[in-house]
């Protein structure tokens, strides 16, 4: 059973659209996570929610809106997509949110989003 | 700006041999570290961790070391296999509520 699980795996969409990305995590953790990884393999860290309360949200644009229906789910909204949204989105989880103890995150396999 | 790591670096390693994988940090309030490894197509994984107040961990095959001292953190991995190519990625808890992210290290292994 995968332990976190985003769909799509890949998302391909002409700019000014809106897209959804889901996740979903079966580990009972506390914490989710979005992050997002440009073409440099450089990982950066979106939005933050426990127990469905955000927690972190990094600057970006307000184009990009999480939801978090219940602790074990958190989805990825993004209206008016751009050029510069393309690169792979990770959901991640935890037990502990970050700041209390330990804080190891499990990742989703990814979702490619590619604007054109 | 981010704090940990360098642009990604490149590193190629005889199957056998030990890799050593090096990362700095700048935030000497960090208090946790982890080492993730990413497989392509693959999200990160989990491989060690090592709290501030240690300056050594080991694990099957790897070793985390730490050096507050210089702020640097390496990761350790004996007799490389070729299961072991991935990127690598050090981690740093900001000693607040954030994990900051290195640039990640590429691991060859020539068989």
């Amino acid at each position: 059973d995968t332990a976190v699980s985003q769909t799509p795996k890949y998302l391909v969409t002409q700019m000014g659209n809106d897209k959804s990305i889901k996740c979903e995590q079966n580990l009972g953790h506390d914490t989710m996570y979005w992050y997002k990884q440009d073409s440099k393999k450089f990982l950066k860290i979106m939005f933050s929610y426990n127990n469905k309360e955000l927690i972190i949200n990094e600057t970006v644009p307000n184009r990009f809106s999480p939801k978090s229906p219940d602790k074990a789910h958190l989805n990825l909204h993004i209206n008016s997509l751009e050029l510069g949204d393309s690169a792979v989105y990770f959901c991640a989880s935890s037990h502990e949110p970050q700041g209390r103890g330990k804080n190891i995150q499990y990742f989703g396999a990814g979702t490619r989003l590619s604007v054109l | 700006g981010e704090n940990v790591g360098l642009h990604l670096p490149t590193l190629s390693v005889q199957e056998g041999d030990n890799s050593i994988i090096n990362c700095a940090y700048s935030n000497s309030a960090s208090d946790y570290f982890i080492w993730y490894k990413q497989e392509s197509g693959k999200g990160p994984q989990f491989i060690i961790d090592i709290r501030s107040n240690m300056d050594k961990r080991q694990g099957q095959r790897v070793t985390v070391l730490l050096n507050k001292t210089v702020k640097h953190l390496s990761l350790q991995i004996a007799a490389t296999q070729p299961g072991d190519s991935a990127v690598y990625f050090c981690a740093e808890r900001d000693g607040g509520f954030k994990t900051i992210f290195g640039a990640g290290t590429r691991l060859f292994v020539k068989a």
